[in-house]
């Protein structure tokens, strides 16, 4: 099984900063990773998909970069709709499926 | 606007049985492979289990291998997962989903809003 370790578990920042999200798999998934965004009480949102790719709809401030194990979720200036938890899923390996444990962008 | 309804959950004593479905609609769903995702009270997504478009490919996550199953019924546009020998493990939200192409990629585009499992005597 591929571990996913996303980091840090929690980012405090304010309206209009820079978010920074971390995903290191456990091997590589080559470009084979997503993220999600999941506010309380709600399903998860597909953001990007296969490391760089938005999603439709998902504004130009969400980016991402990376390949092989190393990944990153950039929000260029955080909006107030923005703080949510973050998930990456890597789908290299097509029988495990797997996600990260998360990480939590809150108000500061 | 793809919407995905799931029903069916509800509290269940361990080693019980629980079948969930998914009423999907606004997409050509025999199209397109289909999963199941879970979350537990306060923790992270796991993924559950795959159908291919067609119905001729399933994965299952080693945690329910054998014990969960997955199906699909393209004249109805319903997705389903039997859920037999139950544990408190188990307990958790699950959703559907919806692969992101045609072309099966495994990850997933839309979600539905989910059917709360409860496993307790």
């Amino acid at each position: 099984e591929i571990v996913l370790t996303q980091s840090p578990a929690t980012l405090s920042l304010s309206p209009g900063e820079r978010a920074t999200l971390s995903c290191r798999a456990s091997q590589s998934v080559s470009s084979y990773l997503a993220w999600y965004q999941q506010k309380p009480g709600q399903a998860p949102r597909l953001l990007i998909y296969d490391a760089s790719n938005r999603a439709t709809g998902i504004p130009a401030r969400f980016s991402g970069s990376g390949s092989g194990t190393d990944f990153t979720l950039t929000i260029s200036s955080l909006e107030p709709e923005d703080f949510a938890v973050y998930y990456c899923q890597q789908r290299s390996n097509w029988v495990a499926l797997t996600f990260g444990g998360g990480t939590k962008v809150e108000i500061k | 606007q793809v919407q995905l309804v799931e029903s069916g959950g509800g509290v269940v004593q361990p080693g019980g049985s629980l079948r969930l479905s998914c009423a999907a609609s606004e997409f050509i769903f025999s199209n397109y492979g289909m999963h199941w995702v879970r979350q537990a009270p306060g923790k992270g997504l796991e993924w559950v289990a795959f159908i291919r478009y067609d119905g001729n490919n399933k994965n299952y996550a080693e945690s329910v291998k054998g014990r969960f199953t997955i199906s699909r019924d393209n004249s109805k546009n319903t997705l389903y997962l039997q859920m037999n020998s139950l544990r408190a493990e188990d307990t958790a939200v699950y959703y559907c989903a919806k692969d992101r192409t045609t072309v099966t990629t495994m990850d997933f585009d839309y979600w539905g809003q989910g059917t709360l499992v409860t496993v307790s005597s």
